[in-house]
């Protein structure tokens, strides 16, 4: 069984400062973790996804996560904020398995809120 | 860029009604999900399925709900007899392999009324 913590429902930051979301993940196997983001009225956009190769993430709209086994995380960050990141983050997990269509398992969110 | 879309955006449904919400995963797609977001809470899976039979499935799913896929392109989650708790925002998402990422769809809202 596998399940995902996200510390802090809201995080409010100044536009251009550093974005960090935190998310810590339990597992009983390896997973896969990603990030996906929620616009208002919209579905969910996968921002980044880490599935065992690089520890250290690259996705869209300059944003970065980085798995850290001991510390069972994989934090998102951004250096300089923008308006447009206005948004609820979501992390994810899915136990790698043999075989199968295993759904994923969210976190709670986290509501980002950008101040001019 | 291809995705998967939803239909209808919204709707509103009276306690006890069958509902079916409808879902074009993408097309060289080989996996399906539904999931579910109750408002203010999370996105909680609720079943997914992989060669015309579900693969797996949340303790959420129960006997009133059902899934299928009638044609080469739809998918589709069938609520028997809705209940007010049934009101939530529903997801269908699709993958092209299992443990890639999932592509959402913008979502049905559902109300029970």
């Amino acid at each position: 069984a596998q399940s995902v913590t996200q510390l802090g429902s809201h995080v409010s930051v100044s536009e251009g400062a550093l974005v960090l979301l935190r998310c810590n993940y339990s597992s009983s196997v390896p997973p896969y973790l990603f990030w996906y983001v929620q616009y208002p009225n919209q579905g969910l956009q996968l921002l980044l996804k880490y599935t065992s190769a690089a520890t250290l993430v690259k996705g869209i709209n300059g944003f970065e996560a980085e798995f850290k086994k001991s510390e069972t995380s994989f934090h998102l960050t951004k250096p300089s904020a923008h308006m447009s990141d206005a948004a609820e983050y979501f992390c994810a997990v899915r136990a790698i398995s043999g075989g199968g269509a295993d759904g994923l398992t969210f976190g709670k969110g986290t509501h980002l809120i950008i101040q001019p | 860029e291809p995705e998967v879309t939803q239909t209808p955006s919204h709707q509103v449904t009276q306690m006890g009604q069958e509902v079916i919400l409808r879902c074009v995963p993408i097309s060289n797609h080989l996996y399906f999900y539904w999931y579910r977001q109750i408002l203010g809470q999370k996105v909680e899976f609720l079943v997914s399925f992989y060669n015309n039979e579900i693969s797996e499935k949340s303790e959420i799913f129960d006997d009133q709900f059902s899934v299928e896929r009638p044609d080469g392109s739809n998918f589709t989650l069938k609520i028997r007899s809705t209940k007010l708790e049934d009101s939530a925002m529903y997801f269908c998402a699709s993958s092209v392999e299992t443990g890639t990422e999932a592509f959402f769809g913008q979502g049905t809202r559902l109300t029970v009324v």
